[in-house]
């Protein structure tokens, strides 16, 4: 079974610009959701999609955003991008419950000039 | 709230030393869930172990150990005969039952660096 994938693998923006990331989970896997992580915040939860609903959101600005399709894949969408942005965001697939294991992908490496 | 502590930031061993990194979390739930992940330098989080609050026996898987303790809050991770391929960062982790979804709290990490 293929794992978790998310593209692209690498980003550069400027300062201000938005940023699309996307993320295919697990075949059969209907819950996804994002992490950032940074070497000053390390893994930080930002939200969480379920059936095309936002279940649960971390403490981040309104800048993050995300979405998740009638086949589960999802896209996260950063506006108005900050130097402090820079980080690898991991995107993670479940089955169902709050409580199921959660596979990571390979990440996207955000990088904000 | 919900809390992860990994003291050990790194650990450097010679290849065949056995190895423990400590974790301990806070959780005022009472079914919760305990993960521990591996990331080698690829950056992908590769998961390593779930274990439920309710199931204090230990699991042991290869040359992988690892202890529960809910009296102490821990959850340590013990690799024997550690090898080079073993240096990657390993986070802890913890997800609560009554979260609204699926959430995962992580520890800030340990980096454990194996020297031939």
């Amino acid at each position: 079974k293929a794992g978790v994938t998310q593209t692209p693998r690498y980003l550069i923006k400027t300062r201000g610009q938005q940023v699309t990331l996307s993320c295919s989970p697990i075949s059969g896997h209907r819950s996804v959701s994002w992490y950032q992580q940074t070497p000053g915040q390390g893994l930080q939860f930002l939200f969480e999609y379920f059936s095309e609903t936002q279940r649960n959101k971390g403490n981040f600005p309104g800048r993050f955003s995300g979405r998740q399709f009638s086949n589960s894949r999802s896209e996260m969408n950063v506006s108005t991008l900050e130097l402090g942005d820079s980080a690898l965001y991991l995107c993670a697939s479940s089955l169902v419950l709050s409580t199921d294991t959660q596979y990571f992908g390979p990440g996207t490496r955000l990088t904000v000039l | 709230a919900q809390k992860v502590t990994q003291a050990q930031t790194e650990i450097s061993v010679v290849e065949k030393e056995d190895v423990t990194l400590d974790c301990v979390y806070e959780t005022r739930d009472t079914t919760y869930y305990l993960f521990w992940y591996k990331q080698p330098p690829s950056g992908e989080l590769v998961f390593l172990i779930r274990r439920n609050s309710f199931d204090e026996q230990n699991e042991i898987s290869g040359r992988y150990s690892w202890n529960f303790q809910k009296s102490t809050s821990s959850f340590n991770f013990t690799i024997t005969a550690s090898q080079v391929v073993d240096s990657a960062v390993y986070f802890c982790a913890l997800s609560e039952s009554n979260n609204a979804g699926n959430m995962l709290t992580f520890g800030g990490g340990t980096r454990l660096m194996v020297k031939p």
